[in-house]
């Protein structure tokens, strides 16, 4: 079974709908990330969490939220869908003190028309 | 501004050819730098890291070499397969113990 898994892997909603995005690990990890990739730009960083009482913005974060709901779980919500938060989203994992080397999710992609 | 660089277009190469690849840097002072391999479709891929006392680092056919004063890495792919066509990113420790990402480069190994 996956290390990071994330659901669901497709999304195709409207504008103005409530969407929310999974992320779970059996890595054991106390660090968890959201990206987001678009072509051209890379890997951007959303939100963070170095451990369940801790949520911190990422350089996005406008328009999301987040929940850490345990160690293993990491949500991602998106409040009110818009079309330019059409993106590929991947959730990340990584273990403190190792510098901070990252375990991916296999990602998610969500279409808003 | 910071800002990460790598090479800006597609790398297209010969099988068993040496594929290079660059990831410049600027305002920033990361103590490591990582390379991660892309496939589409998938999330990135861990591959090495390097420390800023570490001039070079390798792993089976990958290479890479670590230039504080210059600001650079490259990545080397030696003796390279059409298995290793994937997109490439560097990312540099940012501050708080967070990781910021190049755009990554391309690679493409015809047979």
């Amino acid at each position: 079974d996956a290390d990071v898994t994330q659901t669901p892997r497709n999304r195709i909603t409207k504008t103005g709908k409530r969407i929310m995005l999974e992320c779970s690990q059996t890595k054991g990890h106390d660090r968890m990330y959201w990206y987001r990739q678009d072509p051209g730009l890379g890997l951007r960083l959303i939100y963070y969490s170095f451990d369940v009482k801790d949520i911190n913005k990422g350089e996005i974060s406008d328009g999301y939220s987040v929940s850490r709901q345990a160690q293993a779980k990491f949500s991602l919500s998106l409040e009110s869908a818009i079309p330019n938060q059409t993106a590929l989203y991947f959730c990340a994992t990584s273990d403190q003190g190792v510098a901070d080397t990252q375990y991916f999710g296999p990602g998610t992609r969500l279409t808003v028309l | 501004s910071q800002k990460i660089e790598q090479n800006s277009e597609a790398l297209n190469i010969q099988e068993g050819k040496t594929a290079t690849l660059t990831c410049n840097y600027t305002n920033y002072s990361p103590a490591y730098l990582q390379w991660y391999r892309q496939d589409p479709g998938r999330g990135p891929v861990f591959l090495l890291l390097i420390r800023e006392n570490e001039k070079e680092k390798r792993k089976e056919r990958l290479k890479v070499t670590f230039d504080t004063t210059l600001k650079q890495s490259l990545f080397h792919i030696t003796a390279s397969q059409p298995a290793d066509s994937a997109t490439y990113l560097c990312a540099l420790e940012s501050n708080d113990y967070k990781l910021s990402f190049g755009a990554g480069t391309t690679v493409t190994v015809r047979a």
